[in-house]
């Protein structure tokens, strides 16, 4: 177990519909990053926020924002889906915003677009 | 542009085998390289670091893994596999400078183990 918190577990929604994940990080951790992993795309990175504020972008669609709370926690937002956002979310945090302070990752929100 | 390369998408070893991961990068700049775990439906755990200094560094799990700059690669090891190491392995570059801290990953090797 990582520490870090993702919900929901699976999520089936239809084309064109709008879905937020939800993402606790482990406690003390002020760093969390957004990540897809699919099938064509491998595992990319979305977003990186830091202490509330966004810190570097990687991928991420214009249908997809993200947020972190004062209390840390963050959620993803995807809307207007397409067949193709169908994926597994990742989570990950850590302590700072360096590479070198270790990702902790989350155990994935699996989204499934019909 | 940054980039990873897993050569390996499949490898299969025997119960008690030694194991080798290969891995690839093409950055410019100073890199953090990473080897990563992915156990069937869970999320992704890190074995060992490489961020500077000696070329071999000790991982956990019995793991560990040379650098070669000069081939621009990392390559993992493990001297016997046991069959709960049967996961996919991904490899990761990040920038060693503050300020860009995104994660670029291979696009992973399977690991299969035969009793």
């Amino acid at each position: 177990d990582s520490g870090v918190t993702q919900t929901p577990k699976h999520l089936i929604t239809a084309t064109g519909q709008r879905v937020t994940l939800r993402c606790s990080p482990r406690s003390g951790d002020l760093s969390v990053y957004w990540y897809q992993q699919s099938l064509d795309q491998g595992l990319q990175f979305l977003i990186q926020y830091y202490n509330g504020e966004e810190r570097a972008k990687g991928n991420i669609l214009e249908r997809f924002s993200a947020q972190q709370f004062p209390d840390l926690h963050s959620e993803l937002n995807l809307s207007s889906l397409e067949l193709g956002d169908s994926a597994l979310y990742f989570c990950a945090s850590s302590v700072e915003s360096s590479n070198r302070n270790e990702q902790f990752f989350g155990p994935g929100t699996r989204l499934t677009v019909l | 542009a940054q980039s990873v390369t897993q050569p390996d998408i499949h490898i299969t070893v025997s119960e008690g085998a030694s194991l080798e991961l290969r891995c690839n990068y093409s950055y410019g700049a100073t890199p953090y390289l990473f080897w990563y775990v992915q156990s069937p439906g869970q999320g992704l755990q890190l074995l060992l670091k490489y961020f500077s200094g000696d070329t071999l560094v000790q991982g956990i799990k019995g793991f560990e893994a040379e650098f070669k700059r000069s081939q621009s690669s990392i390559t993992q090891r493990k001297p016997s596999v046991h069959w709960s190491d049967a996961a996919e392995y991904f490899c990761a570059v990040g920038r060693a400078n503050f300020g860009n801290e995104k994660l670029t990953f291979g696009t992973g090797t399977r690991l299969t183990i035969i009793p």
